[in-house]
């Protein structure tokens, strides 16, 4: 069983909708990221957060806002999504910004209507 | 050029058989290789991590880097149905941004009884 835990597991929504992803993790770890993944994709990095501050953000759009409320938690804030946003979207933690060992949760698959 | 490549496959073998998946990378610099097993519908798990050139063996999966190719592969020994799922390569960068891991496309590795 992954020891990174995302709820919902399944999310659908509209465009005008307001909604969060969570993730937690009790490993201790430092590092924590969000990634995107769409079918038959490798994983798309969005955000990383090191010792709970922002340390990576790829370009993502503003419609979605990440959170690290605690070294354990990660939200990923989600307002006025589009279809194409629709995805899976995948939570991970790291021991330390000094290693590829990524712990991934089982995802929370997305679909905006 | 890619950074890295994958054949994305679907990779077809009877059980029993011995397995082999490879990715070929660009950059000589590269020095960490990690090999992640995805099964669908859930998030990549860790199954090797191997730095520079060389073998490492876990069980039934080995892991093989040559530099002097580019060139990494993971092996499956007495293949199951149960290896059945997305095998994904993914270099790190360097050890100071373990967050810029590159990725390969996955390949599709389906084991038939």
């Amino acid at each position: 069983d992954t020891e990174v835990t995302q709820t919902p597991k399944h999310l659908v929504m509209g465009m005008t909708n307001k909604k969060s992803l969570k993730c937690e993790q009790h490993m201790g770890h430092r590092a924590m990221y969000w990634y995107k993944q769409k079918a038959k994709k490798p994983p798309e990095l969005m955000f990383v957060y090191s010792y709970e501050k922002l340390s990576i953000n790829e370009s993502v759009p503003s419609r979605f806002s990440p959170e690290c409320p605690n070294s354990s938690l990660l939200n990923l804030h989600l307002h006025a999504l589009q279809p194409e946003d629709s995805a899976l979207y995948l939570c991970a933690s790291s021991p330390g910004t000094n290693t590829g060992e990524l712990f991934f949760g089982e995802g929370s698959r997305l679909t905006v209507l | 050029q890619k950074e890295v490549e994958q054949d994305p496959g679907p990779l077809s073998v009877p059980e029993g058989a011995i397995v082999s998946l490879n990715c070929t990378y660009s950059n000589s610099a590269f020095q960490y290789f990690m090999w992640y097993r995805q099964y669908s519908r859930k998030g990549p798990e860790l199954l090797m991590y191997t730095y520079s050139s060389g073998n490492k063996e876990d069980g039934r999966f080995t892991a093989q880097v040559d530099k002097s190719s580019k060139y990494i592969s993971l092996f499956i020994r007495d293949s199951q149905p149960s290896d059945s799922a997305t095998y994904l390569c993914a270099i790190q960068r360097d050890t100071d941004s373990n967050y810029q891991l590159i990725w390969g496309a996955g390949t599709k590795l389906i084991i038939k009884p």
